[in-house]
């Protein structure tokens, strides 16, 4: 199984600052489609996930502009450039190239 | 709008069985394959079942693998994991999600299993 690895795995932010998280798989998430299936959920405190990004860096519709992806192969970064309070969660990532799918262990974001 | 509903989580004691249904609507149905994740309460995600559009390829995650089955109705826009041998490290919110090409889409609100004597 692709093994994701997330850090950090929690995330003290100061509202308006920057966030970074960092998912690494153990083994390169290029499918033979040619697309490389690496998406990013939030899910925020009692609720169910949501999906934020797919294949990388696709954006969702009504996803703030504030989130994006980046990455390739095995080494991937979702990154918010200005944390707002509604940002408060768990984020994870998820490997969709591989049987099974498999989850990173999820980051939790906090204000500070 | 795509709404998945699930339904049937309940207080059940080890060794015990349950049923999950999942209702879905604001889509074709039968052209996804669709997946039953499960969250363990304050812990992660973990991918648990998938089955294909009509119902012919399933897969398991190894630890419910010949205790649980997944299953469909394509007539009634519907998803079921029955579950069996039911153990307590499977008590968790379990959720209907909608697959798309490597990813997953949509997700329900998911149903709380609690087995415990």
């Amino acid at each position: 199984d692709a093994v994701m690895t997330q850090s950090p795995l929690s995330l003290p932010v100061t509202l308006g600052q920057p966030a970074s998280i960092s998912c690494r798989s153990s083994q390169s998430l290029v499918h033979s489609d040619g697309y490389t299936h690496l998406n990013w959920f939030q899910q925020r405190p009692g609720q169910s996930p949501r999906r934020l990004i797919y294949k990388v860096s696709d954006r969702d519709s009504g996803v703030p502009d504030r989130f994006s992806g980046s990455g390739s192969g095995t080494d991937f970064t979702l990154k918010i450039s200005r944390v707002e309070a509604e940002d408060v969660g768990v984020y994870y990532c998820m490997q969709g190239t591989f049987w099974p799918y498999t989850f990173g262990q999820g980051t939790k974001l906090e204000i500070k | 709008e795509v709404q998945l509903v699930e339904s049937g989580g309940v207080v059940v004691q080890p060794g015990g069985t349950l049923r999950l249904s999942c209702g879905a609507s604001g889509f074709t149905f039968a052209h996804y394959q669709m997946h039953w994740v499960r969250q363990a309460p304050g812990k992660g995600l973990e991918w648990v079942s998938l089955i294909s559009g009509d119902g012919g390829l399933t897969h398991y995650i190894d630890s419910v693998r010949g205790r649980f089955t997944i299953s469909r109705d394509n007539s009634k826009n519907s998803l079921y994991l029955q579950m069996d041998s039911l153990r307590t490290e499977d008590t968790g919110f379990y959720y209907c999600a909608r697959d798309l090409s490597g990813s997953i889409d949509y997700w329900g609100q998911g149903t709380l299993v609690t087995v415990s004597s």
